[in-house]
């Protein structure tokens, strides 16, 4: 069975710094998708970053990077200068083409002023 | 560009009930898939909708049921609520092709007394 495992229940930053949000995925698929969503207090959840499984050079979205090691299953998300609107439920999430989404438990990040 | 709709924002329901709950997809996108996030968990995939059929379940009993009309808009009924569906209900839609990137509606609040 597909498992995403996210180990950090809480993290927390100081405004303006980095910090790095870990996931690791279990699967014998070959082709697939990862995908860190952002879940805000409104609960609407919100696409951060998307990456395919095949490409070796790691996805960016301005301030939000990952570092995908394929060999390892693991999938971790950057986020720099981190921002107050950046509180939120992280939600790292696993998927093959045209299938479900399998989301692991997620962390809550603090961002203190 | 609209995004994904749902309707109701909040519903409230006693145990043995039944439910409807509805969701309007992305423009462009033919394919949606339910999801169930209980309180402090990530989201549990319900089924997928694709051409008005379902093209995969989860692990849901059979009180939970569906529907896709030929607009692609879509349909969740759960029959016999019990205490457990008290949880918050994501629609998420998607082109039908390999772009795997799901796009999530507000959700639904169902709260079972």
């Amino acid at each position: 069975a597909q498992t995403v495992t996210q180990s950090q229940p809480e993290m927390s930053v100081q405004e303006a710094e980095t910090v790095t949000l870990s996931c690791t995925y279990d699967t014998s698929e070959s082709d697939y998708y990862l995908f860190w969503y952002k879940q805000p207090p409104s609960r609407q959840m919100i696409l951060v970053i998307r990456q395919e499984a095949y490409k070796q050079q790691n996805a960016t979205e301005n301030r939000f990077s990952v570092n995908f090691q394929k060999a390892a299953k693991s999938f971790s998300l950057k986020i720099s200068d981190s921002q107050l609107g950046d509180a939120a439920m992280y939600f790292c999430a696993w998927e093959t083409s045209g299938s479900r989404l399998t989301f692991g438990e997620g962390t809550q990040l603090t961002v203190n002023p | 560009d609209a995004g994904v709709t749902q309707s109701p924002t909040h519903l409230i329901k006693t145990r043995g009930q039944q439910v409807t709950l509805r969701c309007s997809p992305k423009s462009g996108h033919d394919t949606v898939s339910w999801y169930q996030q209980a309180l402090g968990q990530g989201p549990q995939f319900i089924f997928q909708y694709y051409e008005e059929e379902e093209r995969q379940r989860g692990n849901f009993p059979d009180r939970f049921s569906g529907h896709q009309f030929p607009n692609y808009s879509s349909e969740l009924n759960v029959n016999a609520l019990l205490l457990g569906d008290s949880a918050l209900y994501l629609c998420a839609s998607s082109p039908g092709d390999r772009v795997a990137t799901q796009y999530f509606g507000p959700g639904t609040r169902l709260t079972v007394l």
